[in-house]
């Protein structure tokens, strides 16, 4: 399994965007780059995945290195409503289960 | 679309008492999984299966059982609960296909005491 090593915190001031760095050194060709949040005290949620190019959803945009052994997940708009965990997460795509780390602890502040 | 359910949401056990959480999903999701969440910790994955009739151990599986007679339903058993079960569990569904996107219940609270 490709470890993943994400800052266990960071604030962010409402309104401006948020970079979530994610270091995947090990990251091996068929392996994806997950995102999840989970707010507290509420199941995990899918935010965004890729395997190369830098995606684009309603939610937020991964934008992986060339080399993919980092990628970085970009909230363009923090609002109040962001604050949760986010983890980063290295999978293959038949891969069975998800290894949930410690995450980033996002604190949004108005 | 309601997506992944779990029932109850909260549940107070004695210690030695048994129970079962309830998850269903309306997805037509193949791959179904449980994992349990100690407080201020990651999501430890408990059972999983890739269908009906298939179940496999996750990382920790002891005190748990499960079965999957539908695609739609995933019930997880505990047994013998223990104070050391105490813990947020949570359900999950996916396709099998090569997307890998998992969606998950919104939880079962359960305190053994």
């Amino acid at each position: 399994d490709a470890k993943t090593t994400q800052p266990p915190s960071m604030d962010c001031a409402e309104g401006r965007a948020a970079n979530l760095p994610c270091n995947h050194s090990t990251i091996s060709g068929n392996e994806y780059v997950y995102w999840y949040r989970q707010i507290h005290s509420q199941g995990p949620q899918y935010i965004i995945h890729g395997l190369k190019n830098n995606e684009t959803n309603e939610m937020a945009s991964l934008i992986i290195t060339e080399d993919r052994k980092s990628s970085t997940l970009i909230l363009p708009h923090a609002t109040l409503r962001d604050t949760a965990v986010y983890y980063c997460i290295v999978r293959g795509s038949n891969d069975y289960k998800l290894s949930f780390g410690a995450g980033t602890t996002v604190t949004v502040r108005a | 679309n309601a997506g992944v359910t779990q029932t109850p949401k909260f549940q107070v056990l004695k210690t030695g008492q048994s129970m079962t959480l309830q998850c269903a999903q309306d997805m037509n999701h193949e791959y179904m999984s449980w994992y349990r969440q100690d407080p201020g910790m990651g999501l430890r994955l408990i059972h999983y299966s890739v269908g009906a009739g298939i179940t496999d151990q996750g990382e920790v599986p002891n005190g748990y059982n499960v079965s999957r007679s539908t695609t739609e339903d995933f019930p997880l058993r505990l047994l013998s609960a223990a104070p050391s079960q105490t813990s947020v569990y949570f359900c999950a569904s996916r396709t099998l296909d090569r997307e890998n996107i998992q969606y998950f219940g919104a939880g079962t609270r359960l305190s053994v005491l």
